[in-house]
């Protein structure tokens, strides 16, 4: 159980266009799922707090027009890199938890982002 | 502000030799602390995690923690690493706004 499951895995585009990364939380009801970003050879970053029916939580210096993030349902959040650059080449993660006292946090696979 | 310690970027241990992986944190109230793994190109899997109680974890694959208020720690160890343990290893602790706050990580290698 408690398994996020992230689409897609790895991904190639080009400068200027858009990237839609999904992570769903396939058993369980996730009402915050959180977004990291891991540059090569680094640790993560919390990018933002994507909450169920309202706006997502940025962290500072995070870019909300660029990095869009709709979490329209109880199992799904997606993160858009709009009009991505070469620098936004990263590794990027999600996370969410069925319940933290019981299981802590689940991760997703990743997406390995890159822009050429 | 909160922030997790892990002094050593890269390890390099015996197969069979025992493990220890060091992690520090910064942080007033009472901690929740995790150790997670990450193979190359791979999401995290949790091995361990700490919310009270007994202070010696046990986790997944053989490994456990000690949870040391008095020196803010929570080290990881390994009686005796197998190759497959070579990867990436990060210590966190639940942030205020319920995230997770990441050490930078200990790179595992394993020697034959």
């Amino acid at each position: 159980g408690a398994v996020v499951s992230q689409h897609p895995s790895r991904v190639i585009c080009k400068s200027g266009t858009s990237v839609k990364i999904e992570c769903r939380s396939l058993d369980f009801q996730a009402t915050t799922m959180f977004w990291y970003r891991q540059f090569p050879k680094q640790s993560l970053m919390l990018m933002a707090t994507s909450n169920e029916g309202s706006k997502a939580t940025y962290e500072q210096g995070v870019e909300k027009d660029k990095f869009l993030i709709n979490h329209a349902s109880l199992t799904l959040s997606t993160l858009t890199v709009t009009s991505a650059h070469p620098e936004d080449s990263s590794f990027y993660i999600c996370s969410a938890s069925p319940g933290f006292l019981r299981y802590g946090y689940t991760f997703g696979s990743g997406t390995r982002l890159t822009v050429v | 502000a909160q922030s997790v310690t892990q002094p050593d970027i890269h390890i390099t241990v015996s197969e069979g030799a025992s493990l220890e992986l060091r992690c520090n944190y910064s942080y007033g109230a009472t901690p929740y602390l995790f150790w997670y793994v990450q193979s190359p190109g791979q999401g995290l899997q949790l091995l361990l995690k700490y919310f009270s109680g007994d202070t010696l974890v046990q986790g997944i694959k053989g490994f456990e923690a000690e949870f040391k208020r008095s020196q803010s720690s929570f080290n990881l160890r390994k009686p005796s690493v197998h190759w497959s343990d070579a990867a990436e290893y990060f210590c966190a602790a639940r942030g205020s706004q319920g995230n997770l706050i990441f050490g930078k990580g200990t790179k595992l290698s394993v020697k034959p």
